[in-house]
C-alpha cells in the first residue's frame, strides 16, 4: 500500500538533545512538508521541499533543521536551539500540480522532559 | 498574506443531528479549497476539495461549496454519527508567488456526536 511513514510515534528527549523525525513516502511525490500542531490550533508550516537536494524554511523554522537526499525521506531535526519543541509533528507529501491534494504521515508527538 | 478561519467549537450534537461548520477565507488568485479530519492521536486524512469557484466537493456524506463572491468553503452533513466525532480543518493551497505548494489552515473545529 502506498502511504507515509513516520517514526516514532512518541519521543521523548531531555533538554539540551537534538532528536530526527523520519519521515518515509513511497508515493513518488515530489513535494514534501513538515508542520507543527499544538493544542487548540491549526497547524504551521516548518519546512517544505519541493524537489530532492532543495528545501524551503516555511512560517516556523527557527530550531529546527531539514534534508532532502532522497525523494522518498524527509527527516527532520528537533534542535536543542528551540525553544518550545513539545507538539505534535506531522510530515505531508504531495505531487506538483497546483491542486494537488497534499497526504498525512500518522504524526510524531515529541516531549520534552 | 492568506488566511482561513473557521467557527469556533467545539460543536457538540446529537446523532442524526445536521451539521454545518463555517469557513471563510482571504487569498490572492484562485486557491484550491480543502477539508480534512483528524482522530485523536492520528495524521489528518482527506475530507473533500475543491478547485474551482461553485465547485461542489462532496464525501461520506459530507459536502462542501467552493463560493467565491462570499470567500467560504462550509462543510455540512444532513445526518452526523458518533463516528464523525472528530477535528476538523479547513485548509487553502495557493499556487501563486512564494506561497506554491503550502497549506494554510484553519485552527480546527472539534465536532463531538452523542448517541
Amino acid at each position: 500500500d502506498g502511504g507515509i511513514t513516520q517514526s516514532p510515534k512518541y519521543l521523548f528527549r531531555k533538554e539540551g538533545q537534538n532528536v530526527t523525525l523520519s519521515c518515509e513516502q513511497n508515493l513518488n511525490h515530489d513535494a514534501m512538508y513538515w508542520y507543527r500542531q499544538d493544542p487548540g490550533q491549526g497547524l504551521r508550516l516548518i519546512y517544505y521541499s519541493q524537489i530532492v537536494n532543495d528545501f524551503q524554511k516555511g512560517d516556523i523554522a527557527e530550531g529546527y533543521s531539514v534534508s532532502r537526499e532522497k525523494k522518498e525521506s524527509f527527516p527532520l531535526t528537533v534542535t536543542s536551539a528551540q525553544k518550545n519543541p513539545t507538539a505534535f509533528y506531522l510530515c505531508a507529501s504531495s505531487g506538483q500540480g497546483s491542486t494537488d491534494t497534499q497526504y498525512f504521515g500518522p504524526g510524531t508527538r515529541l516531549t520534552v522532559l | 498574506g492568506d488566511s482561513v478561519t473557521q467557527m469556533e467549537g467545539p460543536v457538540t450534537l446529537s446523532e442524526e443531528a445536521f451539521l454545518t461548520i463555517n469557513c471563510t477565507y482571504t487569498a490572492t488568485g484562485y486557491p484550491s479549497l480543502f477539508w480534512y479530519v483528524q482522530y485523536p492521536g492520528e495524521g489528518l486524512q482527506l475530507l473533500l476539495k475543491a478547485t474551482k469557484a461553485d465547485d461542489k466537493g462532496s464525501n461520506k456524506g459530507f459536502e462542501a461549496t467552493y463560493r467565491k463572491e462570499t470567500t467560504s468553503f462550509h462543510l455540512e452533513k444532513g445526518s452526523v454519527q458518533v463516528s464523525d466525532s472528530a477535528v476538523y480543518f479547513c485548509a487553502l493551497k495557493n499556487a501563486g508567488g512564494t506561497s506554491y505548494g503550502k497549506l494554510t489552515f484553519g485552527q480546527g473545529t472539534i465536532l463531538t456526536v452523542h448517541p
